[in-house]
């Protein structure tokens, strides 16, 4: 079956980077994308960005522009986002889901968050 | 500010049916597929309805999606207290060349 396992929880200083991986399973690694989305506690869904894992295309949104990269390692069947100069509004759930593999649409499978903590 | 509206609430009796409708623009929802995620607090997002009505394996009969013009509406029919959850929309926004989400319902089972 599908699954999508992340990596665990981080405490990161204000300013510094934060790396997230998601381990995909149960199917064609490349013939999807990941979408990356984050929920600040007690807020909602805010959609961060998506990459192919086909050909490693990608849109993000304006807000991350210069500070959200995302990558994908067909080797190993992983998906990765990395967010740079943190700060305090950046402490949320971010999860990775199995997206489309041209463009964004749905979102058929979710990891199960990785909570960063920026203090 | 969510370019997609939904109303923050909506509550109903057990057995009963509630609608909650999201609404955008020419830009979104007007010119791309909808889908619809729920969410029990303190879990991730599920895919329940997408490509605006279709439902993915699993998700029974009860949940709905349509769409007409630039709005989209999620129906719950039989409504049951699991069903209590948080629920967003979402789709592409070629003007913005981003996806975006709803501000999210709660739905109470009264």
């Amino acid at each position: 079956q599908v699954k999508l396992v992340q990596s665990g929880p981080e405490v990161k200083k204000p300013g510094v980077s934060v790396k997230v991986s998601c381990a995909a399973s149960g199917y064609g690694f490349t013939n999807f994308g990941f979408s990356w989305v984050r929920q600040a506690p007690g807020q909602g869904l805010e959609w961060m960005g998506w990459i192919s894992a086909y050909d490693g295309s990608s849109h993000h949104a304006q807000r991350f522009q210069n500070r959200i990269t995302m990558t994908t390692d067909a080797s190993t069947n992983t998906a990765y986002m990395e967010l740079r100069s943190l700060g305090s509004d950046d402490t949320a759930m971010y999860y990775c889901a199995r997206d489309r593999i041209t463009v964004p649409g749905n979102k058929d499978y979710w990891g199960q968050g990785t909570l960063v903590t920026v203090s | 500010q969510s370019v997609l509206t939904q109303p923050p609430s909506v509550s109903a009796a057990p057995g009963q049916k509630v609608t909650i409708s999201c609404s955008g623009s020419r830009s979104n929802i007007g010119n791309n597929f909808v889908s619809w995620y729920h969410q029990v607090p303190g879990t991730a997002p599920k895919l329940l309805i997408y490509d605006n009505s279709k439902r993915p394996s699993g998700i029974p009969d009860r949940f709905s999606g349509s769409k007409s013009d630039t709005s989209a509406t999620l129906g719950i029919t039989g409504l049951q207290t699991g069903d209590e959850a948080d629920y967003y929309c979402g789709t592409w926004d070629s003007g913005l060349s981003a996806w975006v989400f709803g501000g999210g319902t709660k739905v109470t089972v009264l």
